[in-house]
């Protein structure tokens, strides 16, 4: 079984619409989640950042944490094509710790 | 946000050739740099895990004489990818702790693509 598991799409929704994104993973040990959004070609750049289960919210994204179900989401609302790239989930157990990345989902918004 | 910079952004190389992969941190000072290897429609692979003024630490699988890394200065990790082959052909990224910020954050450059005919 992988570290985490992320379905990798593609998505293809609308201009406008709600997204939902979403990672589960294995190991309970993890405390730190990342959400990198990764245009084609490009290096990942760094969305969000939570530590431990709750929310949070930035402009149009918010994170959820869900440590009981090792389960984390990322909703971006009024999605844009601006958005179309691929997003990452990541986490780690400690500060300092190695990164364990998904598979990343491709996301496509429609104009 | 911190930026971080790749060198070259793409190279092409014949079978058996060294391609050397620069790294560096532009406005911060990175004790810790990290590289990755990314196949298509694949996630990060972290190939190693490269501290400045030691030894690189290898991830399981990773053949450390034929990715040599060097770590010589706060700004700057480097890869040798040698004698590589065909196999050897992906998108390489490096990543880097910012150390003066608590060193929570990684913050990825732009990649290398990397093409072995």
């Amino acid at each position: 079984q992988k570290e985490v598991e992320q379905d990798p799409g593609p998505l293809s929704v609308p201009e406008g619409a709600i997204v939902s994104l979403n990672c589960t993973y294995s190991n309970s040990a993890f405390q730190y989640f990342m959400w990198y959004r990764q245009y084609s070609r490009k290096g990942p750049e760094l969305l969000m950042y939570t530590y431990s289960s709750g929310n949070k919210e930035d402009g149009r994204f918010t994170a959820q944490v869900d440590k009981s179900s090792k389960y984390i989401s990322l909703f971006i609302r009024d999605s844009q094509p601006s958005d179309s790239a691929t997003y990452l989930c990541a986490m780690r157990g400690s500060t300092l710790g190695r990164l364990y990345f998904g598979r990343g989902t491709q996301l496509t918004v429609w104009p | 946000g911190a930026v971080v910079s790749q060198h070259p952004s793409r190279v092409i190389c014949k079978s058996g050739t060294s391609v050397k992969i620069e790294c560096r941190s532009l406005d911060f000072q990175a004790t810790t740099m990290f590289w990755y290897r990314q196949f298509p429609k694949q996630s990060l692979m972290l190939m190693a895990t490269s501290n400045e003024g030691s030894k690189a630490t290898y991830e399981q699988g990773v053949e450390k004489d034929k990715f040599l890394i060097n770590h010589a200065s706060l700004t700057l990790s480097t890869l040798t990818v040698t004698s590589a082959h065909p196999e050897d052909s992906s998108f390489y990224i490096c990543s880097a702790r910012d150390s003066t910020r608590g060193g929570e954050t990684q913050y990825f450059g732009p990649g290398t693509r990397l093409l072995v005919l």
